[in-house]
């Protein structure tokens, strides 16, 4: 059972453009909910992270959208460059121990 | 720092062999865990530990076993190795646990072929 629903599978994107990926999750427990971001042969490290006190949180060019009410959260990457290319995993978390990521999004950000 | 290391990077195993997979961290986090990584299936937690001497399960832990002897070191152990267990592994740590954890430090993971 998939608890962290995430999409797209894949995300090709023009450099400066907007990169959207979406995650849905359905327990309402979940209070904690980072993107971590995977170049290939690497393992993932944390981007950005967010909790359920505030709608939205921003990093340089990142950013974090959380939609409590429709249990979604969003990334957005804004003016995408080539080297932001790499594979994105959201993930959430609640009263327990345990991250649950994700499948995972893989972007490539054309020149 | 080395940060979390992994043992070895890559694998090719015979169904029914065993193995154990070497996870070591120099940061003196108290949290570890091993998780697998398949196509379109995300990070799947296999198992954690909250400190030395405790282990507890994670979401596919069938098939593996772990130990965590010492504070630096968390051990994956495959007694009877199957194909399906064909993957690559991570493992993390953390400084503490969720809700308060910041974040997860990944090793560069250990690629296993289970023929």
């Amino acid at each position: 059972q998939q608890q962290v629903k995430q999409s797209p599978q894949s995300l090709i994107v023009q450099k400066g453009g907007i990169s959207i990926i979406n995650c849905a999750y359905e327990n309402t427990a979940f209070d904690y909910f980072p993107w971590y971001q995977q170049f290939p042969g690497k393992g993932p490290a944390l981007l950005i992270a967010i909790r359920p006190d505030v709608s939205e949180k921003k990093e340089g060019r990142f950013t974090i959208s959380f939609n409590k009410s429709a249990k979604q959260f969003s990334l957005h990457i804004m003016d995408s460059q080539p080297g932001d290319s790499a594979t994105y995993f959201c993930a959430a978390s609640g009263n327990t121990d345990k991250l649950i990521f994700g499948t995972g999004t893989r972007l490539q950000v054309f020149p | 720092n080395a940060g979390v290391t992994q043992t070895p990077k890559f694998r090719v195993l015979k169904t029914g062999q065993s193995m154990t997979l070497l996870c070591a961290q120099d940061m003196n986090h108290e949290y570890m865990y091993w998780y697998r990584q398949d196509p379109g299936m995300g990070l799947r937690l296999i198992h954690y530990s909250v400190g030395e001497g405790t282990t507890a399960k994670g979401e596919v832990p069938d098939g593996y076993n772990v130990s965590r002897l010492k504070k630096q070191n968390f051990l994956l152990g495959l007694e009877s190795a199957a194909p399906s267990q064909t993957s690559v592994y991570f493992c993390a740590s953390s400084k503490v646990g969720l809700p308060e954890q910041e974040t997860q430090y990944f090793g560069p993971g250990t690629r296993l072929l289970v023929l």
